[in-house]
């Protein structure tokens, strides 16, 4: 999650490659946490969620590993595709009520 | 089409003009919220209603106020736009307060000069 805006961490991967991007959060409380896929021009997507009382979830195409030690979580996406080019966010439920986003990472893929 | 829709998409306001955003969600989902997306911040949580008529507040609520009109309305306004208030908003739903799975609006570019 950690971003400069404009200067976002971008990614760059070929086609076919395996992804993996990386978030740190900031709160040992938090027991939630959720990546969203932005595309350009479009809100934010619900990719994959993951819960404290877990290491690792998979979906399609993608998988979410959680280290509660260093407080890391990552998104890996298996065979990207050029549709995976995005923004990528994680999130978490550092306060109860609301859910606190990062900054993001800019996934390019290259055919 | 089912989701979140937001108007308008754009909007160009002068310093200390007002302006309400509409949001508005056919899921019949409890829950909604306003945030704004600058660079370097991620999203920011302004305003949030956990259920039809009540509302409280998020992140970074000044000079914003919000209406939840019925369960599928909840408007964002802007009593005296400021330029520090150019951002991107997205207003999102969920079926209930704290279920996390969110359903985002394609969001509102607002430039104040």
């Amino acid at each position: 999650g950690e971003s400069v805006g404009l200067h976002l961490p971008t990614l760059s991967v070929q086609e076919g490659d395996n992804s993996i991007i990386n978030c740190a959060y900031s709160n040992s409380a938090s027991d939630y946490f959720i990546w969203y896929k932005q595309e350009s021009g479009k809100g934010p997507q619900f990719i994959i969620d993951i819960r404290s009382n877990m290491d690792k979830r998979q979906g399609q195409r993608v998988t979410v590993l959680l280290n509660k030690t260093v407080k890391h979580l990552s998104l890996q996406i298996a065979a990207t595709q050029p549709g995976d080019s995005a923004v990528y966010f994680c999130a978490e439920n550092n306060a109860g009520n609301m859910l606190t986003f990062g900054g993001g990472t800019r996934l390019m893929v290259k055919p | 089409n089912a989701g979140v829709t937001q108007t308008p998409k754009f909007q160009v306001l002068k310093t200390g003009q007002s302006m309400t955003l509409q949001c508005a969600q056919d899921m019949n989902h409890n829950s909604m919220y306003w945030y704004r997306q600058d660079p370097g911040m991620g999203l920011r949580l302004i305003y949030y209603s956990a259920s039809e008529g009540t509302t409280d507040k998020g992140e970074v609520p000044n000079g914003y106020n919000v209406s939840r009109l019925n369960k599928r309305e909840f408007s964002l306004r802007l009593e005296s736009a400021a330029p520090s208030q150019t951002s991107v908003y997205f207003c999102a739903s969920s079926p209930r307060h704290r279920d996390y799975g969110y359903t985002f609006g394609s969001g509102t570019r607002l430039t104040v000069v």
